[in-house]
């Protein structure tokens, strides 16, 4: 199994400002995914970070509201820019290994914004 | 449209009682499917992978089913605890060549277990 570890657990935001949520997986991985699951819902994936290139966005998102960082194999950074009462939410990073492909969860970020 | 359809969306039952959660998809092609536990607060937790092939896979007191041909499968858990209460997310991977891959999720059931 994979552990991964996310900053910060929770935090409250004021509308307009930006708030960056770190990633730290306990060994080297290829990709890495950032989730939001909203409340209520399944998770959609915001985009996969690979190291050494840009991150792919899903549809829907776009880098300039959800910028992200993957400087190295363990560790990647999503931020959450000009927060809206609409973006508060469970941010979700994930990482895969093994045969199949499993993927491992970090325990989330709950984000509010007033 | 790959979809993944999980049912019921809530469920109470009481301790030491059996139940079984499903999940009915459409995702093409198949690679495989998984079961999550994600507890309040927490991330998903992993609890069974199955490929194509395989029809159950037991995890302690869980146990999943899958038919291919139906494109159907549920998650039985035998003797419930008080910390089974959790949302259970049915997760099913679609294959896109060169060993790429894109993961579908259900909404998940939220399973209260009462004592």
């Amino acid at each position: 199994s994979a552990v991964i570890s996310q900053k910060p657990s929770r935090d409250i935001c004021q509308r307009g400002t930006s708030l960056t949520i770190q990633c730290q997986v306990d060994s080297q991985v290829t990709m890495m995914f950032w989730y939001r699951q909203q409340p209520g819902q399944s998770l959609t994936l915001i985009a996969t970070a690979n190291q050494g290139s840009e991150a792919t966005y899903e549809s829907g998102f776009v880098i300039d509201k959800f910028p992200i960082s993957r400087p190295n194999l363990t560790f990647s950074t999503l931020t959450v820019s000009n927060m809206s009462p609409e973006d508060s939410s469970i941010y979700l990073c994930s990482a895969h290994r093994g045969t199949y492909n499993e993927q491992f969860f970090g325990p989330g970020t709950r984000l509010t914004v007033l | 449209k790959n979809q993944v359809e999980q049912s019921p969306q809530s469920l109470i039952i009481l301790e030491g009682k059996n139940c079984t959660l499903q999940c009915n998809y459409t995702v093409s092609p198949f690679s495989n499917l998984r079961w999550y536990k994600q507890d309040t607060g927490r991330g998903p937790v992993s609890l069974t992978i199955m490929t194509f092939s395989e029809n159950t896979k037991s995890n302690g007191r869980y146990t999943a089913t899958l038919d291919a041909d139906t494109k159907q499968s549920s998650l039985h858990i035998t003797a419930s605890q008080l910390s089974d209460s959790a949302s259970y997310i049915c997760v099913v991977s679609a294959g896109l060549g060169n060993s790429g891959y894109a993961l579908n999720f259900g909404k998940g059931t939220s399973l209260l277990v009462t004592p």
